[in-house]
């Protein structure tokens, strides 16, 4: 079945500089792949989600760019700041079964010091 | 302002209760669906329903039942509630077309 693999546990780095937060995946079909973050007692929020071309998305600062060639999806900001502090979780669509669902990675949790 | 909301926003039940988690979203989303979170877990489908009245199980439907009478409406129901479903309950929706999900708020349930 499908599956997603994240950097585990907790990642800390002092406020400015670059992070990258590891998604490797593993799908029978070509799916979709996304970021949500989800902040302290709130929802989690869709951030990025991979195209079907080669575009590399954007927002808030940060990308990802999907790599068929080694199933991977990685996050990545060249600058953090304090508020980027979350939980981050990568997922895929499995767009073979039609169902439109999402397998979510374990989570990384995020935190920055000033 | 499309929404999903979920209630009651919290809850404390005991070993062996019936405990029922409500969602209701204004999208016109085809797609609902339950995830519960913890940690060290991440978030894991319970169940999910692509139209009114069924229902699919997802990667860990024991022990719950789901039920969605009409496009807005999805709820999740622990007929006799155990420890082990202490968790947070999140209920998503998603339209056909683009697979992104509008979270609710989350439900914190607490099982003593």
């Amino acid at each position: 079945g499908d599956s997603v693999t994240q950097t585990e546990g907790l990642v800390t780095l002092t406020e400015g500089l670059p992070v990258m937060l590891n998604c490797t995946y593993q799908s029978t079909y070509s799916p979709f792949l996304f970021w949500y973050v989800q902040h302290l007692n709130e929802a989690p929020k869709l951030l990025l989600k991979s195209f079907t071309d080669n575009k590399r998305p954007e927002h808030q600062g940060f990308h990802a760019t999907l790599h068929k060639s080694s199933s991977s999806f990685h996050l990545q900001k060249s600058s953090a700041q304090l508020s980027d502090s979350a939980l981050y979780y990568c997922a895929l669509s499995d767009r073979g079964t039609g169902s439109n669902r999402l397998t979510f990675g374990k989570g990384t949790k995020f935190s920055l010091i000033p | 302002e499309a929404a999903v909301t979920q209630s009651p926003r919290s809850k404390v039940a005991v070993t062996g209760g019936k405990v029922t988690l409500s969602c209701h979203q204004t999208n016109n989303h085809d797609y609902m669906y339950w995830y519960r979170q913890d940690t060290g877990h991440g978030l894991r489908l319970i169940h999910y329903s692509y139209v009114a009245d069924s229902t699919e199980k997802g990667d860990i439907p024991d022990g719950y039942k789901a039920s969605r009478p009409s496009q807005e409406n999805f709820s999740l129901i622990l007929e006799l509630a155990s420890l082990s479903q202490t968790a947070v309950y999140f209920c998503a929706s998603s339209d056909e077309a683009n697979s992104d999900y509008t979270f609710g708020s989350g439900t914190r349930l607490l099982v003593i």
